[in-house]
């Protein structure tokens, strides 16, 4: 069985500044896959980010990218340059090779301000 | 942008009612997934279905639920009768394969009176 664990409940950021989402994660499986979600207030889950176990490289895209740690089982979410667009939840997710389901944390709400 | 779409996106409905919620998966996708979000927790997985019959359910997903993929293009989820528990968020999603980036939808809002 697979287990994300989000510690952070909320963040608070300043608009530009750079900001972590903390995700660790427990699995039995040697490979699986590790994403990042954003849901903003008006409900609709959007992909951010996603970075396989097997990568070499942590993951990035645009603004966001994944602090990828193996050997501690964390993979957080790092924002730089924090826009007020930014102000939703995010959850960690991840899924076992070979499978789809999804297995989400809790979520964190990130709050940017001007 | 290919995108999936849910209908509705609000229902209410009485406790004991059938209720269905409908999914138009992006074309080309094989894999469909209902996950639900029950107010302020966490998003939950329901079913996979791929080649039309179910891949994965969860334990959540009891005989109240079914799901159908009744044409080419729409996948649904039945909840028979239904409970003020099932009262939350009901998100489709479908992949291209069965790994990697799923796409949701906008979700559907179920309140159960």
């Amino acid at each position: 069985a697979q287990k994300i664990t989000q510690t952070q409940p909320g963040m608070f950021v300043q608009e530009k500044e750079a900001v972590t989402l903390d995700c660790t994660y427990d699995t039995s499986d040697p490979s699986y896959g590790l994403f990042w979600y954003k849901q903003p207030s008006s409900g609709e889950m959007i992909f951010l980010i996603y970075q396989g176990s097997y990568d070499q490289q942590n993951a990035t895209e645009g603004r966001y990218s994944l602090n990828f740690q193996k050997a501690r089982k964390s993979a957080n979410l790092v924002i730089s340059a924090s826009q007020l667009g930014d102000s939703a939840m995010y959850f960690c997710a991840m899924v076992p090779k070979g499978y789809s389901t999804l297995t989400f944390g809790k979520g964190t709400m990130l709050l940017v301000s001007p | 942008e290919p995108e999936v779409t849910q209908t509705p996106s609000h229902q209410v409905t009485q406790m004991g009612q059938e209720v269905i919620l409908r999914c138009v998966p992006i074309s080309n996708h094989l894999y469909f997934y209902w996950y639900r979000q029950i107010l302020g927790q966490k998003v939950e997985f329901l079913v996979s279905f791929y080649n039309n019959e179910i891949s994965e359910k969860s334990e959540i997903f009891d005989d109240q639920f079914s799901v159908e993929r009744p044409d080419g293009s729409n996948f649904t989820l039945k909840i028979r009768s239904t409970k003020l528990e099932d009262s939350a968020m009901y998100f489709c999603a479908s992949s291209r394969g069965g790994k990697g980036e799923l796409f949701f939808g906008e979700g559907s809002r179920l309140t159960v009176l």
